[in-house]
């Protein structure tokens, strides 16, 4: 158990929904990390948040955005779903920024999204 | 060409092989280098972590770099039907977008008893 949580396990929704996917870092860690994972482009990564800010981007739609709250807990809304959103969604804590320091990040379960 | 190429597998050898797990790189300025495992349906963990070039031993695990070559591997020595999971290289740069995780697509393990 890596000490980070992801609700909910698995969603079903529809074409056109949004949803929330809401993750809690490990205690003491400060930043936050959401990946996507796809059969097809692997594990991807969208957005960093450190201490409630937004830090870095990667490959994140306009459609999806996410934002970290005063008690460091961090969710990523999913809007106007797709079929192709269809993935694993990962989220993961480091205790640091980033940058040139080793800083591991731990990963959580995950949430599998399947959009009908 | 994609910044991380990984072999997909899947990857089947017998109990107590030696695995060879490999993946290249593109981006000159990856300076920290990652295997991680991921068990079917869960996340994935951190198995081995190098900084720049060089050999790290951990256990059963070797994890190599080589930067001149562009190239990092991972050798599992003795393996069980418990390391069977998917393997995935990640590397980044120092600072900035450059600190950013970049994964390559995983290699699936499969150790046969």
């Amino acid at each position: 158990d890596s000490g980070v949580t992801q609700t909910p396990k698995h969603l079903i929704t529809a074409t056109g929904q949004r949803v929330t996917l809401r993750c809690s870092p490990r205690s003491g860690d400060l930043s936050v990390y959401w990946y996507q994972q796809s059969l097809d482009q692997g594990l991807q990564f969208l957005i960093q948040y450190y201490n409630g800010e937004e830090r870095a981007k990667g490959n994140i739609l306009e459609r999806f955005s996410a934002q970290q709250f005063p008690d460091l807990h961090s969710e990523l809304n999913l809007s106007s779903l797709e079929l192709g959103d269809s993935a694993l969604y990962f989220c993961a804590s480091s205790p640091l920024i980033g940058g040139g320091s080793y800083n591991e990040q731990f990963f959580g379960p995950g949430t599998r999204l399947t959009v009908l | 060409q994609k910044e991380v190429e990984q072999d997909p597998g899947p990857l089947s050898v017998p109990e107590g092989a030696i695995v060879s797990l490999n993946c290249t790189y593109s981006n000159s300025a990856f300076q920290y280098f990652m295997w991680y495992r991921q068990y079917s349906r869960k996340g994935p963990e951190l198995l081995m972590y190098t900084y720049s070039s060089g050999n790290k031993e951990d256990g059963r695990f070797t994890a190599q770099v080589d930067k001149s070559s562009k190239y990092i591997s991972l050798f599992i020595r003795d393996s069980q039907p418990s390391d069977s999971a998917t393997y995935l290289c990640a590397m980044r740069g120092y600072g900035g977008s450059q600190g950013n995780l970049i994964f390559g697509k995983g290699t699936k393990l499969s150790v046969k008893p």
